[in-house]
C-alpha cells in the first residue's frame, strides 16, 4: 500500500535553532498538506500545496515558518527560530488533485518535534 | 473562527457494546464530514466520510449519522472490539478542489474493555 513518507520521525532541538522536516507524498498526488498536531488535540492545517503552488497558508506563522515544494513532488517545512510552543507532531498528508468524492487524505506517520 | 466541537473527550465501552462520538460544526458551507482513527505514533487514517445530502452512511461496523438542520454528526461503532481502541477525530471541510483543508475536532480517546 502506498504511503506518505516523512523524516525524521523524531527531532529534538534547542530553542532558537532552525529545524526542517521532509515529506514525500504518494506518487501522483498533486495536493500536499502540512498539519500540526499538539499533544491531545486535533491536527491543524498549516499549509496546502497544489503541485508547487501554495493554495492556503493562512494559518502558517510566516514570521518563523516556511514551506516549499519546488518541483511539485516532495516538500520541506522549516521553523526558524524554534520556540518551546512549537513542540508538536508535524503531519504531512497528500491526495489526488481535486480530492475525488469520497477520497480522503493519506497522512504520514509524522515528525515528533520537541523543543528544549 | 470555524470550529468543530467533539464530545466526549474520552469514552470507555465494554467489548460488544456500541461506541458513540458526537460532533457539531458551525460553518454551513462545509460539505464533507470525515472521521479519522489514530493509533499512538501513527498519523490519522480515514475511517468513513459523509456528504450532507444523506442522513446516514454505514460501512461495516461503522455508521455516520448526519443532522444538517442541527449541524451535528456522530460516529457509531457497533459491536466494539478491543482493536477499536484508538483516538477518533471528526472533521469538516470542503469536498475537493481549491482550499480544501479540514478542520478537526479535538478528538475522543476510546477504550474498549475486553
Amino acid at each position: 500500500e502506498a504511503e506518505v513518507a516523512q523524516s525524521p520521525r523524531y527531532k529534538i532541538t534547542e530553542k532558537s535553532q532552525a529545524v526542517a522536516f521532509w515529506c514525500d507524498p504518494i506518487s501522483g498526488h498533486a495536493t500536499l498538506y502540512w498539519y500540526r498536531q499538539i499533544l491531545g488535540q486535533g491536527p491543524e492545517l498549516l499549509v496546502q500545496f497544489q503541485d508547487e503552488s501554495v493554495v492556503d497558508d493562512s494559518q502558517l506563522p510566516k514570521d518563523r515558518f516556511s514551506a516549499e515544494r519546488l518541483k511539485g513532488v516532495d516538500s520541506t517545512l522549516k521553523i526558524q527560530p524554534a520556540e518551546l510552543g512549537d513542540s508538536a507532531m508535524y503531519l504531512c498528508a497528500s491526495s489526488p488533485a481535486g480530492r475525488p468524492l469520497g477520497y480522503g487524505y493519506t497522512f504520514g506517520s509524522g515528525t515528533r518535534l520537541t523543543v528544549v | 473562527q470555524q470550529q468543530v466541537k467533539q464530545s466526549p473527550q474520552s469514552l470507555i465501552v465494554q467489548k460488544g457494546g456500541i461506541s458513540i462520538i458526537n460532533c457539531a460544526y458551525e460553518n454551513t458551507a462545509f460539505d464533507y464530514f470525515p472521521w479519522y482513527q489514530q493509533f499512538p505514533g501513527k498519523g490519522p487514517a480515514l475511517l468513513i466520510a459523509i456528504r450532507p445530502d444523506v442522513s446516514e452512511k454505514k460501512e461495516g461496523r461503522f455508521t455516520i449519522s448526519f443532522n444538517k438542520s442541527a449541524k451535528q454528526f456522530s460516529l457509531h461503532i457497533m459491536d466494539s472490539q478491543p482493536g477499536d481502541s484508538a483516538t477518533y477525530f471528526c472533521a469538516a471541510g470542503y469536498a475537493g478542489g481549491g482550499a480544501d483543508g479540514l478542520t478537526f475536532g479535538k478528538g475522543t480517546h476510546l477504550i474498549i474493555q475486553p
